[in-house]
């Protein structure tokens, strides 16, 4: 069955510095890959994709994400945490529209 | 504006009552999903919908029944048989292929 590791339950950066989110797959065929991210008592928004194109996949609010299938990984990164980065981010595989697996949510804190 | 919306943003139940939720999109997208987030969890499939007049059991189907009368509706509800219904339940539609979904801004409900 396939499975999607979000590797840190909590992770807690200063505003200004970066942010890395990390996240492991588990298919052994090409995956799609997608980070959603969620306000508090808000549905999931999503940042990027990845569907076996540019292995470097810009998203929004300056967030990228880079697929590396030596490693099984999709992390997700920005290079200067700002204070409405604060949310739970999801890392999700979709294998078919019956076969979307959520990862277990990061939640982001950012220090001012 | 196109999008997918959830009514009513919070809900109360008695213990042994039913309840409808709403999930309505106007994307023309084929495929509607219900999820349940519970803290830690992450998200967890309820029943998803490829079509109108089809729908199928997620991971946690058991106390919740849905219908799929028109493509733009997939209304849950949670019966007295779920025992523990309080949480926030994530409506989402997708095209039928393995793109992104698209979520609604969800349903939190309280059993009291």
């Amino acid at each position: 069955a396939q499975s999607v590791t979000q590797l840190d339950s909590h992770v807690s950066v200063s505003e200004g510095t970066p942010v890395l989110l990390r996240c492991n797959y588990s298919s052994s065929y090409s995956p799609s890959l997608f980070w959603y991210v969620q306000h508090p008592n808000k549905g999931l928004q999503l940042l990027l994709k990845y569907t076996s194109a540019a292995t470097l996949v810009k998203g929004i609010n300056g967030f990228e994400a880079e697929f590396k299938k030596s490693e099984t990984s999709f992390h997700l990164t920005k290079p200067s945490a700002h204070m409405s980065d604060a949310a739970e981010y999801f890392c999700v595989e979709a294998g078919g529209y019956q076969k979307v697996t959520f990862g277990t949510g990061t939640k982001l804190q950012v220090i001012p | 504006d196109g999008g997918i919306t959830q009514s009513p943003k919070y809900l109360f139940r008695k213990e042994g009552q039913n309840v409808t939720l709403s999930c309505e999109q106007n994307l023309n997208h084929d495929a509607m999903y219900w999820y349940r987030q519970d803290p830690g969890q992450g998200l967890r499939l309820i029943y998803y919908s490829q079509i109108v007049n089809d729908f199928q059991k997620g991971d946690i189907a058991e106390g919740y029944s849905v219908s799929r009368e028109k493509k733009e509706s997939f209304p849950l509800t949670v019966t007295s048989a779920q025992k523990n219904p309080t949480a926030f339940y994530l409506c989402a539609s997708s095209n039928n292929r393995n793109t992104e979904a698209f979520f609604g801004q969800g349903t939190r409900l309280t059993v009291v």
